[in-house]
């Protein structure tokens, strides 16, 4: 099975911060990668597929990019709202593979 | 509007059975492949299982491979998890999850299967 490992687990940021969060493959997935936000007991919502393509709806300060086995999840100015937890997801190969997470906290 | 619903879960022993139920609504279910996708309490997330459109294919995790198994009726516009000899590391929240060109893209609200004794 395919790992993603992703980091850090956990930051600190304030509102206005630009914060990255990366996943690295255990093995090249080439695009087939995604990033999920979640909230405290709430569904996770996709922000970003296919690596970096910014899913409808979702604001243009999120960004993903990377290819192969290196991934980012970039967002630009962080707004009160994006205080969460974000995973990446592997969809190349089954069993798909969830990142560990990283909790984005104030 | 994409709506998926999810309904099963409960309180069972170890060792017990439960089915999970995910209504489906707003989209033509047939032609998309479903996921079950689960949380255990303070934990990550955990992708479960798989169907394909026109169940051609399911996948499994490890975990929970020979134990669980996933289907689908596309009369009823509904996904399911039948899950057998249930234990206390399968407690946590199972979704439900719609996957398109542009992977997990809806997910239903959750229902919580509880394993204990």
């Amino acid at each position: 099975a395919i790992q993603m490992t992703q980091s850090p687990s956990s930051l600190s940021a304030s509102v206005g911060d630009r914060v990255t969060i990366t996943c690295r493959a255990s093995q090249g997935i080439r695009n087939d990668l995604g990033w999920f936000q979640q909230k405290p007991g709430k569904a996770p919502k996709l922000l970003i597929y296919a690596a970096s393509t910014l899913q409808s709806g979702v604001p243009s300060r999120f960004s993903g990019s990377g290819s192969g086995a290196d991934f980012t999840l970039t967002i630009s100015s962080l707004q009160p709202e994006d205080f969460a937890t974000y995973y990446c997801l592997q969809d190349s190969n089954f069993p798909r593979t969830f990142g560990q997470g990283t909790k984005v906290e104030i | 509007e994409v709506q998926l619903v999810e309904s099963g879960g409960g309180l069972v022993k170890p060792g017990g059975s439960l089915r999970l139920s995910c209504a489906a609504s707003g989209f033509t279910f047939s032609s998309y492949t479903m996921n079950w996708v689960r949380q255990a309490p303070g934990k990550g997330l955990e992708w479960v299982s798989s169907i394909s459109s026109s169940s051609n294919y399911m996948f499994y995790a490890d975990s929970v491979k020979g134990r669980f198994t996933i289907s689908r009726d596309d009369a009823k516009n509904s996904l399911y998890l039948q899950m057998n000899s249930l234990r206390a590391e399968d407690t946590a929240v199972y979704y439900c999850a719609k996957e398109d060109s542009s992977g997990m893209s809806y997910w239903g609200q959750g229902t919580l299967v509880t394993v204990s004794s």
